[in-house]
Protein backbone atom coordinates (compact mmCIF):
# COMPACT_ATOMS: atom_id res chain seq x y z
CA UNK A 1 0.00 0.00 0.00
CA UNK A 2 1.43 3.48 -1.09
CA UNK A 3 1.99 5.76 1.98
CA UNK A 4 0.95 9.23 2.54
CA UNK A 5 1.82 11.29 -0.19
CA UNK A 6 2.40 15.05 0.59
CA UNK A 7 3.01 17.83 -2.15
CA UNK A 8 5.16 20.12 -2.72
CA UNK A 9 8.10 18.56 -0.76
CA UNK A 10 9.46 22.23 -0.33
CA UNK A 11 7.83 25.80 -1.16
CA UNK A 12 9.64 29.01 -0.88
CA UNK A 13 7.07 31.87 -0.49
CA UNK A 14 7.24 35.43 0.34
CA UNK A 15 5.42 37.31 3.03
CA UNK A 16 2.13 38.49 2.33
CA UNK A 17 1.54 35.64 -0.01
CA UNK A 18 -0.87 32.47 0.12
CA UNK A 19 0.08 28.99 -0.28
CA UNK A 20 -1.74 25.48 -0.54
CA UNK A 21 -0.49 22.10 0.23
CA UNK A 22 -1.92 18.93 -0.79
CA UNK A 23 -1.91 15.32 1.19
CA UNK A 24 -2.99 12.86 -0.40
CA UNK A 25 -3.77 9.93 2.63
CA UNK A 26 -3.25 6.30 2.74
CA UNK A 27 -5.95 3.96 0.12
CA UNK A 28 -9.15 3.39 2.68
CA UNK A 29 -8.06 6.17 5.05
CA UNK A 30 -10.89 8.71 5.43
CA UNK A 31 -9.50 10.88 8.09
CA UNK A 32 -6.73 13.28 7.36
CA UNK A 33 -4.90 15.57 10.41
CA UNK A 34 -2.59 18.54 9.32
CA UNK A 35 0.22 19.55 11.84
CA UNK A 36 3.16 22.33 12.03
CA UNK A 37 6.37 21.23 13.40
CA UNK A 38 8.18 24.45 14.19
CA UNK A 39 12.14 24.08 16.42
CA UNK A 40 10.58 26.69 18.98
CA UNK A 41 6.80 25.29 19.69
CA UNK A 42 7.23 21.15 18.36
CA UNK A 43 4.04 19.67 16.70
CA UNK A 44 1.30 21.70 17.36
CA UNK A 45 -2.34 20.02 15.52
CA UNK A 46 -3.99 22.69 13.06
CA UNK A 47 -6.76 20.59 12.17
CA UNK A 48 -8.26 17.03 11.48
CA UNK A 49 -11.17 16.11 7.88
CA UNK A 50 -13.40 13.00 8.26
CA UNK A 51 -15.43 12.63 4.89
CA UNK A 52 -15.28 16.09 3.62
CA UNK A 53 -15.93 17.62 7.64
CA UNK A 54 -13.51 19.42 9.96
CA UNK A 55 -14.20 17.29 12.95
CA UNK A 56 -11.34 18.84 15.22
CA UNK A 57 -9.15 22.45 14.91
CA UNK A 58 -6.42 23.96 16.84
CA UNK A 59 -5.75 27.26 18.10
CA UNK A 60 -4.27 28.84 14.92
CA UNK A 61 -5.79 32.08 13.76
CA UNK A 62 -8.23 31.55 10.46
CA UNK A 63 -5.61 32.22 7.88
CA UNK A 64 -5.21 28.55 8.40
CA UNK A 65 -7.97 26.61 6.58
CA UNK A 66 -8.29 22.98 4.75
CA UNK A 67 -10.47 21.35 3.11
CA UNK A 68 -11.22 17.62 2.59
CA UNK A 69 -12.33 16.24 -0.80
CA UNK A 70 -14.67 13.29 -1.59
CA UNK A 71 -11.80 11.33 -2.71
CA UNK A 72 -10.17 11.97 1.03
CA UNK A 73 -7.48 13.99 -0.40
CA UNK A 74 -7.11 17.10 1.62
CA UNK A 75 -5.44 20.49 0.94
CA UNK A 76 -4.52 23.24 3.40
CA UNK A 77 -4.39 27.00 2.53
CA UNK A 78 -2.46 29.46 4.63
CA UNK A 79 -3.30 33.38 3.47
CA UNK A 80 -1.35 36.18 3.95
CA UNK A 81 1.73 34.46 4.98
CA UNK A 82 3.88 35.72 7.89
CA UNK A 83 7.74 34.87 8.68
CA UNK A 84 6.07 32.87 11.21
CA UNK A 85 4.44 30.53 9.13
CA UNK A 86 7.81 29.07 8.29
CA UNK A 87 7.78 25.18 9.19
CA UNK A 88 7.26 21.89 8.34
CA UNK A 89 3.50 21.18 7.67
CA UNK A 90 2.64 17.72 8.11
CA UNK A 91 -0.34 15.62 7.19
CA UNK A 92 -1.85 12.17 8.71
CA UNK A 93 -3.88 9.41 7.56
CA UNK A 94 -5.70 6.98 9.76
CA UNK A 95 -8.35 4.23 9.32
CA UNK A 96 -11.04 5.11 12.04
CA UNK A 97 -11.44 1.48 13.12
CA UNK A 98 -11.46 1.21 16.91
CA UNK A 99 -7.13 2.03 17.13
CA UNK A 100 -6.79 5.42 15.84
CA UNK A 101 -2.92 4.48 14.31
CA UNK A 102 -1.92 7.80 12.22
CA UNK A 103 0.91 7.63 9.49
CA UNK A 104 2.37 10.46 8.71
CA UNK A 105 3.84 11.52 5.30
CA UNK A 106 7.37 13.20 4.57
CA UNK A 107 5.95 16.84 4.85
CA UNK A 108 5.74 19.99 3.62
CA UNK A 109 8.93 22.24 4.32
CA UNK A 110 7.93 25.86 3.98
CA UNK A 111 10.00 28.81 4.07
CA UNK A 112 8.50 32.61 4.16
CA UNK A 113 11.06 35.24 3.02
CA UNK B 1 -5.15 22.30 29.25
CA UNK B 2 -3.73 19.08 27.93
CA UNK B 3 -0.12 18.59 27.72
CA UNK B 4 2.71 16.29 27.76
CA UNK B 5 6.72 16.47 28.77
CA UNK B 6 9.20 14.73 27.98
CA UNK B 7 13.32 15.24 27.88
CA UNK B 8 14.81 16.22 25.53
CA UNK B 9 18.34 14.34 25.50
CA UNK B 10 19.56 10.66 25.85
CA UNK B 11 22.43 9.67 25.41
CA UNK B 12 23.57 5.59 25.21
CA UNK B 13 26.54 3.13 23.79
CA UNK B 14 25.56 0.76 21.11
CA UNK B 15 24.16 -2.52 22.80
CA UNK B 16 22.80 -0.64 25.85
CA UNK B 17 18.98 -0.51 26.62
CA UNK B 18 17.22 3.27 25.99
CA UNK B 19 14.50 4.36 28.36
CA UNK B 20 12.51 7.64 27.02
CA UNK B 21 10.32 9.10 29.74
CA UNK B 22 6.77 10.67 28.98
CA UNK B 23 4.19 12.43 31.45
CA UNK B 24 0.76 13.55 30.05
CA UNK B 25 -2.26 15.60 31.92
CA UNK B 26 -5.39 14.34 30.30
CA UNK B 27 -7.42 12.28 32.32
CA UNK B 28 -9.53 10.89 29.56
CA UNK B 29 -6.83 9.54 27.25
CA UNK B 30 -7.44 6.89 25.46
CA UNK B 31 -4.72 5.80 23.25
CA UNK B 32 -0.63 6.94 23.84
CA UNK B 33 1.84 6.64 20.81
CA UNK B 34 5.09 6.45 20.41
CA UNK B 35 6.72 8.19 17.33
CA UNK B 36 10.13 8.65 15.75
CA UNK B 37 11.40 11.29 13.26
CA UNK B 38 14.77 10.98 11.71
CA UNK B 39 16.63 14.01 9.97
CA UNK B 40 14.19 15.60 7.25
CA UNK B 41 11.41 12.53 7.37
CA UNK B 42 8.02 12.55 8.75
CA UNK B 43 7.08 10.22 11.75
CA UNK B 44 6.69 6.73 12.07
CA UNK B 45 4.53 5.18 14.50
CA UNK B 46 6.61 2.63 16.33
CA UNK B 47 3.87 1.76 18.74
CA UNK B 48 0.79 2.76 21.29
CA UNK B 49 -0.65 1.53 23.93
CA UNK B 50 -4.09 1.25 25.35
CA UNK B 51 -5.24 3.28 28.36
CA UNK B 52 -6.40 0.75 30.42
CA UNK B 53 -2.99 -1.42 29.40
CA UNK B 54 0.25 -1.58 31.69
CA UNK B 55 2.59 -2.40 29.45
CA UNK B 56 3.27 -3.56 25.74
CA UNK B 57 5.70 -5.26 23.82
CA UNK B 58 6.88 -5.52 20.54
CA UNK B 59 10.22 -7.02 19.55
CA UNK B 60 12.90 -4.49 20.83
CA UNK B 61 10.23 -1.80 22.19
CA UNK B 62 8.90 -2.29 25.69
CA UNK B 63 5.89 0.35 26.52
CA UNK B 64 5.19 0.98 30.39
CA UNK B 65 2.71 2.73 30.75
CA UNK B 66 1.90 4.11 34.67
CA UNK B 67 -1.81 5.80 34.46
CA UNK B 68 -2.07 6.62 38.56
CA UNK B 69 1.05 8.88 37.74
CA UNK B 70 0.39 9.87 34.09
CA UNK B 71 3.85 8.33 33.51
CA UNK B 72 4.88 6.61 30.16
CA UNK B 73 8.04 5.04 28.89
CA UNK B 74 9.53 3.68 26.03
CA UNK B 75 12.59 1.15 26.18
CA UNK B 76 14.43 0.23 23.49
CA UNK B 77 16.62 -2.65 23.92
CA UNK B 78 19.87 -3.79 22.06
CA UNK B 79 20.13 0.15 21.10
CA UNK B 80 21.43 0.13 17.44
CA UNK B 81 23.01 2.98 15.82
CA UNK B 82 20.10 3.27 13.33
CA UNK B 83 18.26 3.88 16.08
CA UNK B 84 19.55 7.50 16.26
CA UNK B 85 16.44 10.31 16.28
CA UNK B 86 14.12 12.08 17.75
CA UNK B 87 11.45 10.19 19.80
CA UNK B 88 7.56 11.79 20.42
CA UNK B 89 5.24 10.87 22.85
CA UNK B 90 1.49 11.57 21.78
CA UNK B 91 -1.40 11.16 23.36
CA UNK B 92 -5.05 11.28 21.78
CA UNK B 93 -6.66 14.62 22.98
CA UNK B 94 -10.42 13.58 24.40
CA UNK B 95 -10.81 9.75 23.17
CA UNK B 96 -10.08 8.39 20.07
CA UNK B 97 -9.71 11.40 17.24
CA UNK B 98 -7.46 12.39 14.86
CA UNK B 99 -6.11 15.29 17.29
CA UNK B 100 -2.59 14.28 18.91
CA UNK B 101 -1.04 16.22 21.53
CA UNK B 102 3.00 15.52 20.93
CA UNK B 103 5.78 16.08 23.44
CA UNK B 104 8.57 18.13 22.82
CA UNK B 105 10.53 15.46 21.75
CA UNK B 106 13.85 13.23 23.16
CA UNK B 107 16.53 13.04 20.74
CA UNK B 108 18.13 10.02 20.98
CA UNK B 109 22.13 9.70 20.82
CA UNK B 110 23.49 6.46 20.13
CA UNK B 111 27.09 5.73 20.20
CA UNK B 112 29.27 2.97 18.66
Amino acid sequence: KAGVTQTPRYLIKTRGQQVTLSCSPISGHRSVSWYQQTPGQGLQFLFEYFSETQRNKGNFPGRFSGRQFSNSRSEMNVSTLELGDSALYLCASSSTGEIYEQYFGPGTRLTVT
Amino acid sequence: GEDVEQSLFLSVREGDSSVINCTYTDSSSTYLYWYKQEPGAGLQLLTYIFSNMDMKQDQRLTVLLNKKDKHLSLRIADTQTGDSAIYFCADSFSGNTGKLIFGQGTTLQVKP
